[in-house]
C-alpha cells in the first residue's frame, strides 16, 4: 500500500492564481481530511468529508473548497491565492469506528503564495 | 472538544525513558486520549490512543490518571530518532485539534 498520497510536493504560487491540491489514499478508509500547518504551529482543520459526495467545513473552511466524488481522492481547491495561504498542506485518512480513530497523513505539500 | 495542555519542550537522554504530560481537565466521558508524533516537517504519525485504562503499543504507553484529567505518554527508551513534536489530543469523532504540542529533544 502506498498510504497516502499527495502531490504536487512543492508549489510556488502568485497571488490570485488558483491551483489544486491533490489527494489519494488506498486503505479504503471512508474519513479524509485536510489540514494546514503554519510555521512552529500545530495543524488546523481546513475540510473534512465522510464519505464520497459528503463534505463539511473544519476550523479555517474561508479560501477554499473541496469535493469527494471517490473514496479514494480528495482534492482541496484554491481560488484565488492569498499570501496569507503560505502554509504546509497536509492529507489524512482515516477509518473511524464509534469515536474511535487513527488518522494516517501524508508527506504533505509546501505552498509559497508571493 | 476538549482542550489540552502540555509543556511546550523536554529533553530526555538517550536510553532513558521520556515521559511527556498532558492536562485535559474538561475532558467528556465519551472522548479519547490520543498522541502523535511529527518529525521535523514529515506528517504526523499516530502513536498510541485510549479512554479509560492504561495502553502499551510497540512504541509507547499510555497512562490515564483514573478521573481522566491528565494523561502521560511514555517512551521507555528514547533514541536520537525520538526528536519530534508530540502532540495530546482529546476527542475523536472525526475532528483532532492539533495543539502546539511539546517538542522533546533527545540527546546522547
Amino acid at each position: 500500500n502506498a498510504g497516502v498520497t499527495q502531490t504536487p510536493k512543492f508549489r510556488i504560487l502568485k497571488i490570485g492564481q488558483s491551483m489544486t491540491l491533490q489527494c489519494a489514499q488506498d486503505m479504503n478508509h471512508n474519513y479524509m481530511y485536510w489540514y494546514r500547518q503554519d510555521p512552529g504551529m500545530g495543524l488546523k482543520l481546513i475540510y473534512y468529508s465522510v464519505g464520497a459526495g459528503i463534505t463539511d467545513k473544519g476550523e479555517v473552511p474561508n479560501g477554499y473548497n473541496v469535493s469527494r466524488s471517490t473514496t479514494e481522492d480528495f482534492p482541496l481547491r484554491l481560488e484565488l491565492a492569498a499570501p496569507s495561504q503560505t502554509s504546509v498542506y497536509f492529507c489524512a485518512s482515516s477509518y473511524s469506528t464509534g469515536g474511535r480513530e487513527t488518522q494516517y497523513f501524508g508527506p504533505g505539500t509546501r505552498l509559497l503564495v508571493l | 472538544d476538549a482542550k489540552t495542555t502540555q509543556p511546550p519542550s523536554m529533553d530526555c537522554a538517550e536510553g532513558r525513558a521520556a515521559n511527556l504530560p498532558c492536562n485535559h481537565s474538561t475532558i467528556s466521558g465519551n472522548e479519547y486520549v490520543y498522541w502523535y508524533r511529527q518529525i521535523h516537517s514529515q506528517g504526523p504519525q499516530y502513536i498510541i490512543h485510549g479512554l479509560k485504562n492504561n495502553e502499551t503499543n510497540e512504541m509507547a504507553s499510555l497512562i490515564i490518571t483514573e478521573d481522566r484529567k491528565s494523561s502521560t505518554l511514555i517512551l521507555p527508551h528514547a533514541t536520537l530518532r525520538d526528536t519530534a513534536v508530540y502532540y495530546c489530543i482529546v476527542g475523536g469523532y472525526n475532528k483532532l485539534i492539533f495543539g502546539a504540542g511539546t517538542r522533546l529533544a533527545v540527546h546522547p
